[in-house]
């Protein structure tokens, strides 16, 4: 299709294993971001690229987080030694990035689960 | 403190009725997007805006630049309109593209 499409849409993880989240954008997008969203709550932001450089990720939580986006497209994000906390939906969004505010649209999320 | 808060936090309307949503935002908030979220997580952009007023089908999104605020309103509701409703703020300067969301608005609209 031509939205933005995350896998797995769910994920179930035993509490200390590695787990990793994927994201393809719509094609010719260069801005890629990365929220996540736990129960109740809205979005709360962890990384957005520019092209293949993440131009901020101060919304990353602690170094058990990481990203990568090698290519400037598809990008990975990387949870290490899972918590029960990291519990949430994983979102993913792309834009064009022009002059201006430009659109965001979304991927379905990936829920995760840690047990 | 959140840059962007919305209210109210749950909303209740008959078919038919005129809904309004509201969201507040800080210094530093130059746009903001209005996204609908069904149950099952998946976000839809509906507007977005940094003056004015747009409008599609029964939905109408307002800002004032002035009074940092902005509005969402729903025309005719109907129950399919179910959904949360979230505005979020994009923040300036290198980082334009990161949004920071409000809290949502849960509407729920009866038959």
């Amino acid at each position: 299709g031509a939205g933005v499409s995350q896998t797995p849409s769910n994920k179930v993880t035993e509490k200390g294993k590695y787990v990793e989240l994927r994201c393809d954008p719509i094609s010719g997008h260069t801005a890629l971001y990365w929220y996540r969203q736990s129960l109740g709550q809205g979005p709360e932001f962890l990384i957005y690229f520019q092209g293949t450089g993440a131009a901020d990720d101060s919304g990353l939580p602690n170094d058990r987080f990481f990203a990568v986006r090698p290519e400037g497209s598809v990008s990975t994000l990387k949870i290490q030694r899972t918590e029960r906390g990291d519990s949430a939906v994983y979102l993913c969004a792309s834009s064009l990035m022009g002059q201006g505010y430009t659109e965001a649209f979304f991927g379905q999320g990936t829920r995760l689960t840690v047990v | 403190k959140n840059e962007v808060e919305q209210s109210p936090q749950n909303l209740t309307a008959q078919e038919g009725e005129f809904i309004t949503i509201n969201c507040s935002y800080s210094v530093g908030i130059s746009a903001l997007h209005w996204l609908q979220q069904h149950p099952g997580g998946g976000i839809v952009s509906l507007f977005m805006l940094s003056s004015g007023k747009k409008k599609h089908g029964r939905l109408i999104a307002t800002i004032n630049i002035q009074e940092k605020h902005s509005s969402l309103h729903i025309t005719a509701s109907h129950p399919r309109d179910s959904a949360v409703y979230i505005c979020a703020g994009h923040a300036g300067g290198t980082s334009y593209g990161k949004l920071t969301f409000g809290q949502g608005t849960i509407l729920t609209v009866h038959p």
